[in-house]
Formats: C-alpha cells, sequence, structure tokens
C-alpha cells in the first residue's frame, strides 16, 4: 500500500463547478498538508499549504484535513478553463522540504 | 528571479548512451532536490542536497544513477548507461523551507 493515495482521475467537470480533489494516507506522522498545482509540460507549484487538521482558505481554494480519518480535501469553488491541471497532493512529517511526499495527481479538466 | 532552470528540455537517446542533465537552482536557495516522474509511478524523490552536500540518495534507483552539486548554483544528474526504462521527466526542485520550487522538467526518451 502506497503511503499516500489518490484518485488519478481523470475528472472532467462544467465551468462554474465545484471541484472537490481527495487524498488519503497512512502515516499519521504527517503533520504538513499541501497541494501542488502541475500545468501540462510544466513543473508542479505549491498552492496551498496547511498544518495539522482544519480549514484553510485561499480566494475560490479551500484545503481541509482531517487527521483523525487520515484525508484531505481540496475544493474549488467556481471553477474556470484555467483551473485545467494535474492536483498532487503532498505532505510531510516535519515543515522541511526533505520529507515530502507526493500522490499520484488528479488531472482535472473544465469544459468552458 | 528566473526560478529553477533546467536543460536540457527534451533529450532523445539511444540505450547505452551516458546523459547529463542539467540544473541552476533559485539563488539563495540551500537545498536541491531531484526528482523523477512517470504515469506508473508518480512522482518520486531521487536525490537531494542540502548546503551542496547529497543527504539522501535512497531514492538513485541504481548505480547507473549519479547526482553531484560543485557548487550552490549548479547540480547534474547522470545516467550512465541509460535504458529506456529511464524514459521519464526529470525535475528539478530547490527550497530555503518548506515549499519546493520546480523546473520545468527535463523530459527523456531512451530508444
Amino acid at each position: 500500500q502506497k503511503e499516500v493515495e489518490q484518485d488519478p482521475g481523470p475528472l472532467s467537470v462544467p465551468e462554474g463547478a465545484i471541484v472537490s480533489l481527495n487524498c488519503t494516507y497512512s502515516n499519521s506522522a504527517f503533520q504538513y498538508f499541501m497541494w501542488y498545482r502541475q500545468y501540462s509540460r510544466k513543473g508542479p507549484e505549491l498552492l496551498m499549504y496547511t498544518y495539522s487538521s482544519g480549514n484553510k482558505e485561499d480566494g475560490r481554494f479551500t484545503a481541509q484535513v482531517d487527521k483523525s480519518s487520515k484525508y484531505i480535501s481540496l475544493f474549488i469553488r467556481d471553477s474556470q478553463p484555467s483551473d485545467s491541471a494535474t492536483y498532487l497532493c503532498a505532505m510531510s512529517p516535519y515543515s522541511s522540504a526533505s520529507k515530502i511526499i507526493f500522490g499520484s495527481g488528479t488531472r482535472l479538466s473544465i469544459r468552458p | 528571479d528566473a526560478g529553477v532552470i533546467q536543460s536540457p528540455r527534451h533529450e532523445v537517446t539511444e540505450m547505452g548512451q551516458e546523459v547529463t542533465l542539467r540544473c541552476k537552482p533559485i539563488s539563495g536557495h540551500n537545498s536541491l532536490f531531484w526528482y523523477r516522474q512517470t504515469m506508473m509511478r508518480g512522482l518520486e524523490l531521487l536525490i537531494y542536497f542540502n548546503n551542496n552536500v547529497p543527504i539522501d540518495d535512497s531514492g538513485m534507483p541504481e548505480d547507473r544513477f549519479s547526482a553531484k552539486m560543485p557548487n550552490a548554483s549548479f547540480s547534474t544528474l547522470k545516467i550512465q548507461p541509460s535504458e529506456p526504462r529511464d524514459s521519464a521527466v526529470y525535475f528539478c526542485a530547490s527550497s530555503f523551507d518548506e515549499e519546493l520550487f520546480f523546473g520545468e522538467g527535463s523530459r527523456l526518451t531512451v530508444l
């Protein structure tokens, strides 16, 4: 079993829809949770960063962490075609970048 | 800042040839990472350096792979000899805290 599981998709939704992306994990030592966005033929870039359980909102994006269930989510409101990308969840037991484990990524397509 | 710069962007080579991928990290970042991304295995950490010193190379697949960081502004990942199963996108990333800044990747195809 992988430490981090993520549905690869692809996920296709109409513009304006609410998108929910999810990951589960098995290592209870993970304390720091991230979402990276990767456009086609580009490197991943950090989208959201959270510590421990709870919610964090940034514009149209909300990251949610439920440590008791070992489950994290990313919600995108009012989705736009420019949100079409692969979204990788990532997590680490430390605040350092050296121990980050990535999910396999979910490919998202927003239809105009 | 121009971000993390990788070269070449694309490389097509034949099995058995030596491949050298290059990376220039963001100035001021003290950690540098080499990742490999494939459809089957996702994004895998190969090796990372801190202050130019290799700290963890447990992700390097085998002895055919080697990485160096001779100074704070340059790193190489070498594959010798290359094999078709090495075909992947290789990313370099740099960091000074918890955030990774990735380059645009080097797409390697080994025939």
